[in-house]
């Protein structure tokens, strides 16, 4: 049973560009969140979405967009980038309201480097 | 709103030895509390969650936490460290999911190393 799956592991780019992660969830769970973990920092929230709609948002600039397919894989867009987006992306997958009470499985991360 | 503090930066034990790793919370109502690990250039694995029940968690690895409410507190313990825990802990809280779909908030987490 394969768990997380980010893509890309590794990703650099220059300031002004336009970045897309993808995320495959856990076989069976249907929701998808995305964080963001600077250097030495805890994960932060970014978004999370559920039935292919964004349920709940953290404090992240519209710059930071995603999308979840029918397939409850999902994309994390981050346009015009900073140098303070250089990070590591985690997604992590879960299941929905129907369990409410079920731990989060994390990927391994994209590491975003912003130059 | 919710948040979590984890105290130590770095925790140092010698191998064998029993180890604490501290976290307190803030939520309004009934909390869920989790524990995750992270290892270099790694994603999070989660080892143990508290949603109700008894206060002593047991999860992966021997490791095991102690929930206290009128502390706030989830302490990470384990009777014996190894050698190969070495690595970067991280203390969440979600609140009730009666509120909605909730994300998780962490800590800043605490390294732990054990020597040999």
């Amino acid at each position: 049973d394969a768990g997380v799956t980010q893509s890309p592991t590794h990703l650099i780019k220059t300031r002004g560009q336009q970045v897309t992660l993808r995320c495959s969830p856990k076989s069976g769970h249907d929701t998808v969140s995305w964080y963001q973990q600077a250097l030495g920092q805890g994960p932060q929230f970014i978004f999370q979405y559920y039935e292919e709609e964004e349920r709940q948002r953290g404090n992240f600039p519209d710059r930071f967009s995603g999308h979840q397919f029918p397939n409850y894989s999902s994309e994390l867009n981050v346009n015009a980038l900073l140098l303070g987006d250089s990070a590591l992306y985690l997604c992590a997958s879960s299941l929905g309201s129907r369990a409410a009470n079920t731990e989060a499985f994390f990927g391994q991360g994209t590491r975003l480097t912003v130059v | 709103a919710q948040s979590v503090a984890q105290p130590e930066d770095q925790v140092n034990v010698a191998e064998g030895n029993p180890l604490t790793v501290k976290c307190t919370y803030s939520v309004s109502g009934n909390p869920y509390l989790f524990w995750y690990v992270q290892y270099p250039n790694r994603g999070l694995q989660f080892l143990l969650k508290y949603i109700t029940g008894d206060n002593l968690v047991k999860g992966s690895y021997g490791f095991e936490a102690e929930f206290n409410k009128s502390q706030t507190s989830f302490h990470l313990k384990k009777p014996s460290a190894l050698v190969s825990d070495s690595a970067l802990y991280f203390c969440a809280v979600r609140g009730p999911m009666n509120t909605g779909f909730q994300k998780l908030v962490f800590g800043t987490g605490t390294r732990l190393l054990v020597s040999p």
